[in-house]
């Protein structure tokens, strides 16, 4: 079975630094994979998605998430943070020929001045 | 915009009176999907439909149900609401292929809160 895992529930960054959220996926199969961010009360909104056309994936509000097949990860990542960047990042995989998503346990990112 | 909309946003319902919450789309996918997600929780996934085929997870309460009259809507009901309940209901869509993707397009969200 798929599954995610999300490395840390929270990370802490300063306004301005690098961002840097994990996420690995177990799965004999490369996935479809995806970055989902949620804030506070609202759905989720797709970030980025990786669908083996390539393997530096650039999503919106700069972001960007690289696969690498070796290391089974699809990490998030953005090189200077913004105070707005603060809310909760998804990582999902999907496999082919299934309708369904599983998600990572979320990471909650906090931005400080 | 094509999108995905839940009404109401915020539902307080009484412990034990039936509660539904709707979801529309116009993006015209063949799938939708019911989640339950509670406070710093990833989504759990109730059901889908898969068109007219519905799927239930095997570890959702009896206590929920869906409807789908039609492509655009889908509907979440609550037959005897508990305050275990009280959560956020989100639904997606989705076209899932190889051509499409196997992204999923979340509506905002029902606050549902149960007195």
């Amino acid at each position: 079975a798929q599954s995610v895992t999300q490395l840390g529930s929270h990370v802490s960054v300063s306004e301005g630094a690098l961002v840097l959220l994990r996420c690995n996926y177990s799965s004999s199969v490369p996935p479809y994979l995806f970055w989902y961010v949620q804030y506070p009360n609202q759905g989720l909104q797709l970030l980025l998605k990786y669908t083996s056309a390539a393997t530096l994936v650039k999503g919106i509000n700069g972001f960007e998430a690289e696969f690498k097949k070796s290391e089974t990860s699809f990490h998030l990542t953005k090189p200077s943070a913004h105070m707005s960047d603060a809310a909760e990042y998804f990582c999902a995989a999907a496999t082919s020929g299934y309708s369904t998503l599983t998600f990572g346990k979320g990471t909650m990112l906090l931005v400080s001045p | 915009d094509a999108m995905v909309i839940q009404n109401p946003r915020y539902q307080v319902t009484q412990f034990g009176k039936p509660v539904t919450l709707s979801c529309s789309q116009t993006l015209n996918h063949n799938v939708m999907y019911w989640y339950q997600q509670k406070s710093s929780q990833a989504p759990k996934l109730l059901f889908h439909y898969y068109d007219k085929d519905f799927n239930n997870e095997a570890d959702t309460p009896d206590n929920f149900q869906s409807r789908r009259p039609n492509t655009s809507f889908c509907f979440l009901d609550i037959r005897s609401p508990g305050l275990g309940d009280a959560a956020m209901y989100l639904c997606a869509t989705s076209r899932p292929g190889r051509t499409s993707g196997y992204e999923q397009y979340f509506g905002p969200g029902t606050r549902l809160t149960v007195t």
